[in-house]
């Protein structure tokens, strides 16, 4: 079992529509988690961050993530062209100050 | 905000040489950096932790005496890739971890990225 799992895509949404992304994650003593943006060639780039049970907002985007089931995702409100990218979910240790990251999602908003 | 600075962000050599990859912390000091590699349309995979002033912690499956890092002072650490194949040409990318608060966004801070192609 891999340490944190997505769903590799691609995910097609249109232009407007709202981008639903998930991950799941194996160790249950985690405590942080992250959502990267990466365009092809580039370095990681970090969208949100939570560490709380529920949803957090910020602008477009949301993150909600459920402990109980270890599930973290990402909510991209009125996609936009530009969000075309591939969208990596990681996760802290509980144990160690690594963070782990997921195979990533392609994520494909069409016009 | 947080800067780290990765250099070269591109370099091409010849197998069997050595290529050295510098990740510097522009504003902050960096207790810890992290090593990853990508292969093209993979994701991050961390090949070692480095801690200032004490010897790097592998992943498992990655060659230390290989990929070699040093990590002497609170702003740099190196990455060196020693008689490099073909089959490590990679993207290879570092992050930095600061003094800030331990929860959140603000301990992990992504360089650039190198691209290394052996030939």
């Amino acid at each position: 079992q891999k340490e944190v799992e997505q769903n590799s895509g691609p995910l097609s949404v249109p232009e407007g529509a709202i981008a639903s992304l998930n991950c799941t994650y194996s160790d249950r003593g985690s405590q942080s988690f992250f959502w990267y943006r990466q365009y092809s060639g580039k370095s990681p780039e970090l969208i949100m961050f939570i560490y709380s049970n529920g949803d957090k907002e910020d602008g477009r985007f949301t993150a909600q993530l459920n402990k109980a089931s270890q599930y973290v995702s990402l909510l991209i409100r009125d996609s936009q062209p530009s969000d075309s990218a591939t969208y990596l979910c990681a996760v802290k240790h509980s144990s160690a100050s690594k963070i782990i990251f997921g195979s990533g999602t392609r994520l494909s908003i069409r016009p | 905000g947080a800067v780290v600075s990765q250099h070269p962000s591109w370099v091409i050599c010849k197998s069997g040489t050595s290529v050295k990859i510098e990740c510097r912390s522009l504003d902050f000091q960096a207790t810890t950096m992290f090593w990853y590699r990508q292969f093209p349309k993979q994701s991050l995979m961390l090949m070692a932790t480095s801690n200032e002033g004490s010897k790097a912690t592998y992943e498992q499956g990655v060659e230390k005496d290989k990929f070699l890092i040093n990590h002497a002072s609170l702003t740099l650490s190196t990455l060196t890739v020693t008689s490099a194949h073909p089959e490590d040409s990679s993207f290879y990318i570092c992050s930095a971890r600061d003094h800030g608060p331990e929860q959140g966004s603000k301990g992990y801070t992504f360089g650039s990225g190198t691209r290394l192609t052996v030939v």
